[in-house]
């Protein structure tokens, strides 16, 4: 089973700064595609980033980059330039292949709160 | 216009009874799903469906019935509520293998008392 963990629980970072949220996962597929989600209090799901894993480059989506270590099944997120708008849940998740309907496995998500 | 809809977003009622989530999108994707949220906030799959044909059920009580009568569509029905049941229960879509992304609906929050 493809499994994702979230080590951290809750994280905290400063208005301005840079924080960096971890994810690890485990799968024996070469190919696959791995994402991050942000639920702010509204609960809405909003896809953050996606990163394809035959792909060496890492993503990046204006203020959001990825660290991806494809060897480490490592796969964690930076956000520079906190913003406010940015404290939310976020999920880290590995997309499953077509005999589950590509479905999406989560981590247990990481509680970020961006201080003024 | 939005994207994937369900409806109602807040659902409460007692144990024991029968209640539906609705989910329909407009975004043209093939594969739709139903996740429940625990109160820890873990999203976990529940069913996948792929042009209408069921792919996976991920060990969901038979209480849980999803419907889809055409692929812009599915349903979820469940019945003999029970406390446990008291989750956020999200519908999403996708366009299959092309991992471009899945846009999830709203949720709708149900509480069985």
């Amino acid at each position: 089973a493809q499994t994702v963990t979230q080590s951290q629980p809750e994280m905290s970072v400063q208005e301005a700064e840079t924080v960096t949220l971890s994810c690890t996962y485990d799968t024996s597929e070469s190919d696959y595609y791995l994402f991050w989600y942000k639920q702010p209090p509204s609960r809405q799901m909003i896809l953050v980033i996606r990163q394809e894993a035959y792909k060496q480059q890492n993503a990046t989506e204006n203020r959001f980059s990825v660290n991806f270590q494809k060897a480490a099944k490592s796969f964690s997120l930076k956000i520079s330039d906190s913003q406010l708008g940015d404290a939310a849940m976020y999920f880290c998740a590995y997309r499953r292949g077509s005999n589950s309907g590509y479905a999406l496995n989560f981590g247990k998500g990481t509680s970020l709160l961006v201080t003024p | 216009d939005t994207a994937v809809s369900q409806t109602p977003k807040y659902l409460v009622t007692q144990m024991g009874n029968d209640k539906s989530i609705k989910c329909e999108q407009n975004l043209g994707h093939d594969t739709m799903y139903w996740y429940k949220q625990d109160s820890k906030k873990f999203l976990k799959i529940m069913f996948s469906y792929n042009n209408k044909e069921l792919i996976i059920n991920e060990t969901v009580p038979n209480r849980f019935s999803p419907k889809s009568p055409d692929k812009a569509h599915l349903n979820l029905h469940i019945n003999s509520l029970e406390l446990g049941d008291s989750a956020v229960y999200f519908c999403a879509s996708s366009q299959g293998g092309r991992g471009l992304g899945y846009t999830f609906g709203s949720g709708t929050r149900l509480t069985v008392v």
